[in-house]
């Protein structure tokens, strides 16, 4: 069965401070990692990682997925009170493998950000 | 707006009652998911479409839960003789088949079963 962790399931921190999130996975004919989102509503896209090693940036945010050892990491830096939010973890298999296209989410981290 | 859009937002039904959602996907997108989520956790695959076809539905979801999208652009979600275990946040989302695949959601419907 297709398995997504993510830790810390929470974390609290101060803004300007850098936070690391973590995702592991195992499933069958991996084919992309995907970061989303979350503000009491629906997940808003935020990466999509198919190649080992190549960092996706976006502002303070940045990814990278290490496809031998099976697991990305969300960088957040200088965060921001506005970063408060769940961040969740997909992942979707390739074409020859049941389920292909859908979806499986870890059960996300919940980022605090005071100010 | 060209995003995904569901209706409605929120719904409240007693237990047995039948519950209809919809979807409307980004126009240029022929594939269209459905997923539920709950207080706490990741959201959970349903079931999904390309075009009007149905090429996945999980087993974990009941016979009383059924999908549809019959011209290949809205979806509704059906359930029949809703439960309390039914109440939740059900969650669209649609991407295209080319290119990078990756899926935008929807604001969601939350069911309430009473």
């Amino acid at each position: 069965e297709d398995k997504v962790v993510q830790s810390p399931l929470s974390l609290v921190v101060h803004e300007g401070d850098t936070v690391t999130l973590n995702c592991s996975y195992e499933v069958t004919n991996f084919r992309s990692l995907l970061w989303y989102k979350q503000e009491k509503k629906a997940p808003t896209f935020l990466f999509m990682l198919t190649s080992s090693g190549i960092e996706k940036k976006s502002g303070r945010l940045s990814s990278i997925l290490d496809k031998k050892e099976l697991f990305s990491i969300l960088n957040i830096t200088a965060t921001q009170t506005g970063d408060s939010a769940v961040y969740l973890c997909a992942v979707t298999i390739g074409p020859g493998g049941t389920s292909y296209g859908k979806l499986t989410f870890g059960q996300g981290t919940i980022l605090t950000v005071h100010p | 707006d060209t995003g995904v859009s569901q209706d409605p937002r929120h719904k409240i039904t007693k237990r047995g009652q039948n519950v209809t959602f919809r979807c409307d996907p980004i126009s240029e997108h022929n594939r269209l998911y459905w997923y539920r989520q709950t207080l706490g956790q990741g959201p959970e695959f349903l079931t999904y479409f390309q075009n009007e076809a149905q090429l996945e539905k999980s087993r974990l979801l009941s016979d009383r839960f059924s999908a549809e999208r019959p011209k290949g652009s809205f979806s509704t979600l059906e359930i029949q003789r809703t439960e309390q275990g039914d109440s939740a946040m059900y969650l669209c989302a649609s991407s295209n088949d080319r290119g990078s695949y990756e899926q935008y959601f929807g604001p969601g419907t939350r069911l309430t079963v009473t």
